[in-house]
């Protein structure tokens, strides 16, 4: 069975530190690696997605991805209170079904 | 944000009735899912469809039937609830398989 793993947290970090959220998925097929952040009682956002080894940035967010090492990452870079929340990896089975596979999420806490 | 709108966004009902939610979309998108998420084991795939009357089964498909006869309009049918079933369930559209897969903002379903 296909699996995407993360720490459950909570990951805790002051103001304006670097929080490091990370993944590991087990099929060595998969393609597309998805990062969402989830405030409570709301939906999951897209927050990045990366398809190729290597590092991808947007703004105060990196996705790292080492496929051969199997994990991906997210790096949020001078946290803010309001990054709060719970982050889900999804990973895109590379098998014919396409089908999106989700960690059960990391949550961060930032302290002011 | 994306145009989804689910239907209802909560509903209270009891163990043996029918419950049929609505997910509706104004991007023209092909791909439509529908996930529940539960504490513990995240996001899981029911059933997703790639175009009208077009749907295959996810991870977690038994009790649960969908349609979608139209682009815009995908339903998700509960034909006898039972207590298990009590979750929130989002829907999400995606443009093409492996793209970003962006979510409604749910439904809170509880059966008593």
């Amino acid at each position: 069975q296909k699996e995407v793993e993360q720490n459950s947290g909570p990951l805790s970090v002051p103001e304006g530190a670097i929080a490091s959220l990370n993944c590991t998925y087990s099929d060595r097929g998969s393609q597309s690696f998805f990062w969402y952040r989830q405030y409570s009682g709301k939906s999951p956002e897209l927050i990045m997605f990366i398809y190729s080894n290597g590092d991808k940035e947007d703004g105060r967010f990196t996705a790292q991805l080492n496929k051969a090492s199997q994990y991906v990452s997210l790096l949020i870079r001078d946290s803010q209170p309001s990054d709060s929340a719970t982050y889900l990896c999804a990973v895109l089975g590379g098998d014919s079904s396409y089908k999106l596979i989700f960690g059960s999420g990391t949550r961060l806490l930032v302290r002011p | 944000d994306a145009g989804i709108t689910q239907s209802p966004r909560h509903k209270v009902t009891e163990t043996g009735t029918p419950v049929t939610l609505r997910c509706h979309q104004t991007e023209n998108h092909r791909y439509m899912y529908w996930y529940r998420q539960d504490p513990g084991h995240g996001l899981r795939l029911i059933h997703y469809s790639y175009g009208v009357k077009d749907t295959d089964k996810g991870e977690v498909s038994d009790g649960y039937s969908v349609s979608r006869s139209k682009t815009e309009d995908f339903l998700l049918t509960l034909e006898s609830a039972t207590s298990s079933q009590t979750s929130v369930y989002f829907c999400a559209i995606s443009e093409g398989q492996k793209q970003p897969q962006h979510f409604g903002d749910g439904t809170r379903l509880s059966i008593l």
